[in-house]
């Protein structure tokens, strides 16, 4: 099992600004993922976060807007940059092994409100 | 891209009644996972069941997978108050070294008291 440390939990912030989200893991993990989740939709996958190279971004996401840190094998941040309105939504960080053969375990979320 | 989807969108039930959520996908799948999430928070995950099960049980919970019709279902018996949450099923594929989970859409269950 792994526990996920997220952080922020919630936060209000300035269009135009930047957040830094930081997901902290008690044990070593290969995959990590970052997802976004509208009110009452389901999970949307931003990217995979590779340790030590440029993550894996889904279609629609790009990393100018959204840069991803992996500096080991228990941490990463995701930054949501230059936002607006729009951004406004929950984060999630999650974490798996190679194949995801077994259960993901997931953060609590950054519940993030542009305005 | 989002390939399950479950259905109802939303159930709502009375205590002590049985929650039966639907779950189809579209691609040849490694397993299957269910998920619990309250109120926004992180998800929890309930039970994962491999593409060569058909059927699998944790305590109140029941899932089945049907691999022929591409669907699976989680029932959840004696419901309780405490089961009020979304709940998910999320696949993994066979296909490629770049394995990621694919989300369905999610039921919203209450259990009214």
């Amino acid at each position: 099992s792994a526990v996920i440390s997220q952080k922020p939990s919630r936060d209000i912030c300035q269009r135009g600004t930047s957040l830094t989200i930081q997901c902290q893991v008690d044990s070593q993990v290969t995959m990590m993922f970052w997802y976004r989740q509208q009110p009452g939709q389901s999970l949307t996958l931003i990217a995979t976060a590779n340790q030590g190279s440029e993550a894996t971004y889904e279609s629609g996401f790009v990393i100018d807007k959204f840069p991803i840190s992996r500096p080991n094998l228990t941490f990463s941040t995701l930054t949501v940059s230059n936002m607006s309105p729009e951004d406004s939504s929950i984060y999630l960080c999650s974490v798996g092994d190679s194949f995801m053969n077994t259960e993901a375990f997931f953060g609590q979320g950054t519940r993030l409100t542009v305005v | 891209s989002q390939q399950g989807e479950e259905d109802p969108q939303a159930l709502s039930i009375q205590e002590g009644e049985n929650a039966t959520m639907n779950c189809s996908y579209k691609t040849s799948i490694n397993n299957l996972q269910w998920y619990r999430q309250n109120s926004g928070r992180g998800l929890v995950h309930l039970i994962l069941i491999r593409s060569n099960e058909r059927e699998k049980h944790s305590g109140r919970l029941r899932v089945t997978l049907d691999t022929s019709k591409k669907s699976s279902s989680l029932l959840i018996t004696a419901s309780r108050a405490a089961d009020t949450a979304s709940y998910f099923c999320a696949t993994v594929s066979n296909a490629g070294n770049n394995r990621k989970l694919i989300w369905g859409l999610g039921t919203s269950l209450a259990v009214n008291p």
